[in-house]
């Protein structure tokens, strides 16, 4: 069964670094996403993407984030200068044109020290 | 604003007990609503999603209802076993055409007891 997969699993970081968290949607689904989740809080909706565009973005998705489909198969997203509170595991998704029902990645933990 | 309310927040049953998890949520103005799965550290499995005009969703041990008017959901676990140990999360979508995010609550963590 196709799945949605993200690289790398865990990443540790230095406040102030670049990062690029990379996911492969499933092939046939045109819409993405990026959640967040800080350590014992909730699911948070960071961005979607359509189109080669962002659809919509939340309050979080600030000046140092940005998303990427830099070829037909990936779908990245970067953090530019990294905080401390950005430490969190990030969730892709997707989905298929014609279905609501979004399918997740496994994550990927970013720590930022 | 919507927001998704699950309680309780944490469960402890012995193996074999039948079990229910509760979801509500503010605005009953919803696409679907989806149960997910969490297990420590990992992704997110789902279990069910139940679009608005549907009462209830089953698989398996697991049958979801879903009362939007009154904005609530609950999530059965039949039979318990050990493995259905994780947190799970319950999580609605507003109406087409509105935004295309889900919105989760902060989930019940279930833990059965062998």
């Amino acid at each position: 069964e196709p799945e949605v997969t993200q690289t790398p699993s865990h990443q540790v970081t230095q406040m102030g670094q670049e990062v690029i968290l990379r996911c492969v949607p499933i092939s046939n689904h045109l819409y993405f996403y990026w959640y967040r989740q800080i350590l014992g809080q909730k699911v948070e909706f960071l961005v979607s993407f359509y189109n080669n565009e962002i659809s919509e973005k939340s309050e979080i998705f600030d000046d140092q984030f940005s998303v990427e489909r830099p070829d037909g198969s990936n779908f990245t997203l970067k953090i530019r200068s990294t905080k401390l509170e950005d430490s969190a595991m990030y969730f892709c998704a997707s989905r298929r044109v014609g279905s609501y029902e979004q399918y997740f990645g496994p994550g990927t933990r970013l720590t930022v020290t | 604003k919507q927001e998704v309310t699950q309680i309780p927040a944490a469960l402890s049953v012995p193996e074999g007990e039948n079990l229910v998890l509760n979801c509500s949520f503010t605005d009953s103005a919803i696409y679907n609503l989806q149960w997910f799965r969490q297990d420590p550290g990992k992704g997110l499995t789902s279990l069910l999603l139940i679009q608005s005009s549907q009462r209830e969703q089953t698989s398996g041990r697991l049958n979801a209802s879903l009362d939007k008017s009154s904005g609530r959901s609950t999530l059965y676990i039949a039979a318990s076993q050990p493995g259905d140990s994780a947190t799970y999360l319950c999580a609605v979508r507003r109406p087409r055409g509105w935004d295309d995010k889900i919105i989760f609550g902060k989930g019940t963590r279930l833990h059965i007891l062998p």
